[in-house]
């Protein structure tokens, strides 16, 4: 089975830093990742698909990278409304999710 | 408006069975790949089973044998009937569309989540 590890498991950044997040596979899962958005309560939300593509209606401010083992997402300049929980998936072979990043805003 | 609705969360005891519903509006459900996610109290997101469109169910190891995943063609819904349910299949559910051809293109319509509590 495919494993999956996000780094960091936390942050805290100020409005308008620029955040990365990389997410690790052990074997490689070619550019068949995901990255979610999820705040309390809610419901995820796709922000990347295809490890660059930003999903239609997601800030420009969003940006993903990799292939193989490991893939980055980027927020270039934090907002508020960035906190939250961030997930990515590999769709390569049965669908899981990374333990997650928890982005709080200082 | 595309939308995905779920329902049937609740209080069961374990040995159990439930059955949740999700209705969609916007698409239909033969045309699209549909899934179910689940996520335990303060965990993270785990996936529970694909429905594809030509209606041929999928699921993660930990449900196997005791969820299915079936649809309504006719009214646009989809079930999860959950059986034999244990303290660990506690979460919220969620319902949702698999964008594009499979996951590759990501889940991007879900619904509101419905809390299945298992507990004597």
């Amino acid at each position: 089975d495919i494993q999956m590890t996000q780094s960091p498991s936390s942050l805290s950044a100020s409005v308008g830093d620029r955040v990365t997040i990389t997410c690790r596979t052990s074997q490689s899962i070619r550019n068949y990742l995901n990255w979610y958005q999820q705040k309390p309560g809610k419901a995820p939300r796709l922000l990347i698909f295809g490890a660059g593509s930003l999903q239609s209606g997601v800030p420009s401010r969003f940006s993903a990278s990799g292939s193989g083992t490991e893939f980055t997402l980027s927020i270039s300049s934090l907002q508020p409304e960035d906190f939250g929980t961030y997930y990515c998936q590999q769709s390569y072979t049965i669908p899981l999710f990374g333990p997650g990043t928890k982005v709080d805003i200082k | 408006e595309v939308q995905v609705v779920e329902s049937g969360g609740g209080l069961i005891q374990p040995g159990g069975s439930l059955r949740l519903s999700c209705t969609t509006s916007g698409f239909t459900v033969t045309g699209n790949h549909m899934t179910w996610v689940r996520q335990a109290p303060g965990k993270g997101l785990e996936y529970v089973s694909v429905l594809y469109g030509r209606g041929n169910p999928y699921y993660a190891d930990s449900v196997k044998g005791r969820f299915t995943f079936f649809r309504d063609s006719a009214n646009n819904t989809l079930y999860l009937q959950m059986n034999s349910l244990r303290a660990d299949d506690s979460a919220v559910y969620y319902c949702a569309r698999v964008r594009g051809a499979d996951y590759y293109y990501g889940v991007d319509v879900w619904g509101q989540g419905t809390t299945v509590t298992v507990s004597s």
